[in-house]
């Protein structure tokens, strides 16, 4: 089974440029999370979908990041304008549902620089 | 509010030697719960979870986890540790929307 895949792997940006980061999760989960992981620092949650609707955005910061979900399957995540402070892990992580019991796969991760 | 503790920000251990990460938690209502992890540059794999029945789990690479619902405790432990153990452990309790809310981690070191 092919897990969850995350692109790119590293991007190095210049402050207030933008940014996107792809997700593909396991096929046939419905729930799809992307989880923010600043250095030193445990996965924190930006936004949880379930099928192509959000469930959670209450830590996304909505100025400048975007994230969506079409058709259900594929997510984008994207960042505009970048601050220095967004330097981090970008984890993108499914599940087959959002029971608090599921197990949630997780990708590699994109790691920003922004500088 | 809902949130994970682990105390010990960096470990080392010899190679061979138990092991035993710590965890708290804090949670209203029974709590779900996970130990994840994190080698150098790749996602997190999950060792064992916690939700019900015998409060002692068993996981994948020999690792255990006791849940302690009187210490609000869920303590990894291995009882001989190799050196392809270091990395990066992370505790977690699930919320009821399915989020996982994230301890600060526990960089493990395996001495020689």
């Amino acid at each position: 089974e092919a897990g969850v895949a995350q692109s790119p792997r590293y991007k190095i940006i210049e402050k207030r440029q933008s940014v996107a980061f792809w997700c593909n999760p396991i096929s046939g989960h419905a729930t799809l999370y992307w989880y923010q992981q600043i250095l030193g620092q445990g996965p924190k949650l930006l936004i949880q979908f379930q099928n192509n609707g959000v469930v959670d955005d209450s830590q996304l910061p909505k100025d400048r990041f975007s994230a969506e979900r079409l058709k259900g399957v594929d997510s984008t995540l994207k960042i505009q304008p970048a601050k220095l402070e967004d330097s981090a892990v970008y984890l993108c992580a499914s599940s087959l549902g959002p029971d608090r019991g599921e197990t949630q796969y997780f990708g590699p991760g994109t790691r920003l620089l922004v500088l | 509010a809902q949130s994970v503790t682990q105390p010990d920000i960096h470990i080392t251990v010899s190679e061979g030697a138990s092991l035993e990460l710590r965890c708290n938690y804090s949670y209203g209502a029974t709590p779900y719960l996970f130990w994840y992890v994190q080698s150098p540059g790749q996602g997190l794999q999950l060792l064992l979870k916690y939700f019900s029945g015998d409060t002692l789990v068993q996981g994948i690479k020999g690792f255990e986890a006791e849940f302690k619902r009187s210490q609000s405790s869920f303590n990894l432990r291995k009882p001989s540790v190799h050196w392809s153990d270091a990395a990066e452990y992370f505790c977690a309790v699930g919320s009821n929307t399915g989020k996982l809310i994230f301890g600060q981690g526990t960089t493990l070191q395996v001495k020689p």
